[in-house]
């Protein structure tokens, strides 16, 4: 049972542009929010983190919004360039456990 | 940086085969995990490790067992191969238990089952 749900599945938009990826959970012991970025032939590697006291999250041009009323958290990614074509996961943790990871998303951005 | 290596990058093994994967990491990472990756279906997780000689379960530990016997080494053993095992194998390693301390990825271990 998929703990968290992302959507959408893929994503194409031009150079730019602004991807935004969803994710929704379920369980309020929740504490700790990453993402992570995938490129074809390697492992995930963090990209930008959220705790549930915090809204909002900034690092560069990627930002975490988070609504912990609706149990809800996304992905921005402002100014788009076709180097940030890559598989977006988010991820969920119960303190002292481990992540549980949505089904990714497939980002594609066009030049 | 953080290193996690993984022994194989591509493995083709024959069903019924008993199949060791390893992973090392080299920063002194208290916590190892192995996932496996299968389109649409996200990470899922196979087992853990907080310690030496520590194993928990994860979501789908059927077909599966693990060995930590040092602090740096994770090896994930597939008992018996079965076709439906053919996936991406991704090892991941972190420091802390409880602090907000992300995971470092191995390039990952691609298995074929034949």
């Amino acid at each position: 049972q998929q703990q968290v749900k992302q959507s959408p599945q893929s994503l194409i938009v031009q150079k730019g542009g602004i991807p935004i990826i969803n994710c929704a959970y379920e369980n309020t012991a929740f504490d700790y929010f990453p993402w992570y970025q995938q490129f074809p032939g390697k492992g995930p590697a963090l990209l930008i983190a959220i705790r549930p006291d915090v809204s909002e999250k900034k690092e560069g041009r990627f930002t975490i919004s988070f609504n912990k009323s609706a149990k809800q958290f996304s992905l921005h990614i402002m100014d788009s360039q076709p180097g940030d074509s890559a598989t977006y996961f988010c991820a969920a943790r119960v303190s002292g456990y481990a992540l549980n990871f949505g089904k990714g998303t497939s980002l594609l951005v066009t030049p | 940086d953080v290193k996690v290596t993984q022994s194989s990058r591509y493995l083709v093994k024959r069903t019924g085969e008993k199949v060791f994967l390893e992973c090392v990491q080299d920063m002194d990472h208290e916590n190892m995990f192995w996932y496996r990756q299968d389109p649409g279906l996200g990470l899922r997780l196979i087992y853990f490790s907080y310690d030496v000689k520590m194993k928990e379960k994860g979501d789908i530990p059927e077909g599966y067992s693990v060995s930590r016997e040092k602090k740096e080494r994770f090896s994930l053993i597939l008992e018996s191969a079965s076709t439906n095992q053919t996936s991406m194998y991704l090892c991941a390693s972190s420091l802390y238990r409880a602090l907000d301390y992300g995971y470092t990825f191995g390039s990952g271990t691609r298995l074929t089952v034949v």
